[in-house]
């Protein structure tokens, strides 16, 4: 079964500075993708980025980049140079291997940004 | 523009009424799902469907129903067998290629009175 792990319920990270959103997994599959979506408060989830188990490097979109650590089954979100529309609910999710895109999700992050 | 369209987008309901939250995609995807959301506890898979006329039980689908009678629709049927039907839905789908990522609707919110 896999599983993942949010253990920040809420974080609060002035305007313009770097965040961290923390995830860890747990599979026994060696081929998975992880994910992260926002969902701010009008409910809907946007997807943010992408990383396949056999990536080489970390995932980069715009501000955004996953910190993909392997061996330790830890897939962070870095926010860049946040703003105040980055203040939202943060999810990270896991994919089984190709075939079923069943994702699995993590009880998400709420994320402030103080101006 | 192509998307998932969900509704109604809030619905009240009295115990002891089903009640039938619309998904509708034109995104030309195969497979589709629905999600519940509740306060504290993420998303939790209660149905999906993988192809036309063919659906598979989630985690949590005690109470619920679904159909998928058209590759376009996955309309999700909250029975009075649910206990704890206060929440919000969210339907999605995926092409099932690329990263497998889903695209999601805007949701639903149910409450119970």
């Amino acid at each position: 079964a896999q599983k993942i792990t949010q253990t920040q319920p809420g974080m609060f990270v002035q305007e313009k500075e770097a965040v961290t959103l923390d995830c860890t997994y747990d599979t026994s599959d060696p081929s998975y993708g992880l994910f992260w979506y926002k969902q701010p408060s009008s409910g809907e989830m946007i997807f943010l980025i992408y990383q396949g188990s056999y990536d080489q490097q970390n995932a980069t979109e715009g501000r955004y980049s996953l910190n993909f650590q392997k061996a330790r089954k830890s897939a962070n979100l870095v926010i860049s140079a946040s703003q105040l529309g980055d203040s939202a609910m943060y999810f990270c999710a896991m994919r089984p291997p190709f075939g079923n895109e069943k994702l699995t999700f993590g009880t998400g992050t709420r994320l402030t940004i103080i101006p | 523009d192509g998307g998932i369209t969900q509704s109604p987008k809030y619905l009240f309901r009295k115990e002891g009424q089903n009640v039938t939250l619309s998904c509708e995609q034109n995104l030309n995807h195969d497979a589709m799902y629905w999600y519940r959301q509740d306060p504290g506890q993420g998303l939790r898979l209660i149905y999906y469907s993988q192809i036309v006329n063919d659906f598979q039980k989630g985690d949590i689908a005690e109470g619920y129903s679904v159909s998928r009678e058209k590759k376009e629709s996955f309309p999700l049927t909250v029975t009075s067998a649910q206990k704890n039907p206060t929440a919000f839905y969210l339907c999605a789908s995926s092409s099932g290629q690329g990263t497998g990522e889903l695209f999601f609707g805007e949701g639903s919110r149910l409450t119970v009175l």
